[in-house]
């Protein structure tokens, strides 16, 4: 595709649900963000993966969050055991990361999670 | 103190005036990237740079890496401008983004 690709745009759980959130990187893109977003609030980093190296999760709030990637393409992000706290957009972003350089960020439109 | 700091960080124009929005930064960085987000929309990159000055329609973004700062400039500006503006660094040691608090911009008709 052409862009940052995310699914579901929406997504309405009940607490203590687990959820799984999906990013299609723009192909090509080795560099990959998860970042989350409260109302009102900045971005809040995740996680990061970058082509075959061991991915940055230094960013995950609990152990109820995990994420996965395919290779250089498709990531998930998953929240077990859902919180309110966890209502949020979820934020995906991709480079072309060459020479040390991260290179220009492409954001998908996000994932609204609301838990109930 | 944070690493990177945005100002203003609200700001309301009318329409046609200059803008400036600056951003500082304490790190080594290897480039700095600027950012717009509308109310309830998606996050888009303005501009990537690590020297100098580039300019995109009516948006100017330059950088000072021996000030360790960068301003993002718009002309003739217009309520359609209104946005988030965010600033991020990328350390010149790592990977790493670390993200401005953002500038509020409204531009009123």
């Amino acid at each position: 595709g052409a862009g940052v690709s995310q699914s579901p745009s929406n997504k309405v759980t009940e607490k203590g649900k687990d959820v799984e959130l999906r990013c299609d990187p723009i192909s090509g893109h080795t560099a990959l963000y998860w970042y989350r977003q409260r109302l009102g609030q900045g971005l809040e980093f995740l996680i990061y993966f970058q082509g075959n190296s061991a991915p940055d999760k230094s960013g995950l709030p609990s152990d109820r969050f995990s994420a996965e990637r395919t290779g250089e393409s498709v990531s998930t992000l998953t929240i077990q055991r859902t919180q309110q706290e966890d209502s949020a957009v979820y934020l995906c972003a991709s480079s072309h990361y060459r020479a040390g350089i991260t290179g220009e960020l492409f954001f998908g439109e996000g994932s609204r999670l609301t838990v109930l | 103190k944070n690493e990177v700091e945005q100002s203003p960080q609200n700001l309301t124009a009318q329409e046609g005036e200059f803008i400036t929005i600056n951003c500082s930064y304490s790190v080594g960085i290897s480039a700095l990237h600027w950012l717009q987000q509308h109310p309830g929309g998606g996050i888009v990159s303005l501009f990537m740079l690590s020297s100098g000055k580039k300019k995109h329609g009516r948006l100017i973004a330059t950088i000072n890496i021996q000030e360790k700062h960068s301003s993002l400039h718009i002309t003739a500006s217009h309520p359609r401008d209104s946005a988030v503006y965010i600033c991020a660094v990328e350390r010149d040691s790592n990977y790493q983004l670390i993200w401005g608090a953002g500038t509020k911009l409204i531009i009123k008709p």
